[in-house]
């Protein structure tokens, strides 16, 4: 199975700054035929299910503001979050799927102001 | 807009069985592939299974294989998910999940509930 790891388990950013979560996966994520990297990106509040961010690594779902970005390749993605606001307070998972079965999710990344 | 309704959790005693079904619309059922995932109190998220969108193939995670089966019915919308012999473990909010295409992402329900005590 594919290993995912985040880094760091959790951040303190300030309001306005700069939040930067890595993802780490144990084998490329990079399919050679689409030139599609199979990550995803979620928040998650507390009481709340998870909310898609990112897709394809670097996709911004609908309606996720743009201070979200996704960026990376291969076994290396980061998410950015930057002019952090208080409502970006939660956990957040990144997850493969470029191997059925399983889709593999990293352990999380609680980020507080 | 997709939706995604979750119901049948509850309580229930260890090596009992619960199904958990979730009604899907706003979207062409029968063409997404379908997925569990379960997260326990206080947890991260645990990827449970996936049926393809014509129901012709099916995988688990292996924490639950041979106790767990995903089916679904393309004619009523609905996936579920046949828990047996259940354990503490399986204890968490179990969420339904719309599989991805090219262009939009996973879609998630809101969960439902499943606590495992005697």
């Amino acid at each position: 199975d594919i290993v995912m790891t985040q880094s760091p388990d959790s951040l303190a950013v300030s309001l306005g700054e700069r939040a930067t979560i890595k993802c780490k996966s144990s084998q490329s994520l990079l399919y050679s035929s689409n030139d599609k990297n199979y990550l995803a990106w979620y928040q998650q509040k507390p009481g709340q299910p998870p909310k898609l961010l990112i897709y394809w690594a670097s996709t911004r779902e609908s309606g996720v503001p743009d201070r979200f970005s996704g960026s990376g390749s291969g076994t290396d993605f980061t998410l950015t979050i930057s002019g952090l606001q208080a409502e970006d307070v939660a956990v957040y998972y990144c997850q493969q799927y470029y191997t059925t079965p399983p889709h593999t999710f990293g352990q999380g990344t609680k980020l507080e102001i | 807009q997709v939706q995604l309704v979750e119901s049948g959790g509850g309580v229930v005693q260890p090596g009992s069985s619960l199904r958990l079904s979730c009604e899907a619309s706003g979207f062409t059922f029968s063409r997404y592939g379908m997925h569990w995932v379960r997260q326990a109190p206080g947890k991260g998220l645990e990827w449970v299974a996936v049926i393809w969108a014509d129901g012709s193939k099916r995988y688990y995670g292996d924490s639950v294989k041979g106790r767990f089966s995903i089916s679904r019915d393309n004619f009523r919308g609905t996936l579920y998910l046949q828990l047996n012999n259940v354990r503490a473990d399986d204890t968490a909010m179990y969420y339904c999940v719309k599989s991805y295409d090219d262009n939009e992402g996973f879609s998630w329900g809101q969960g439902t509930l499943v606590t495992v005590s005697s």
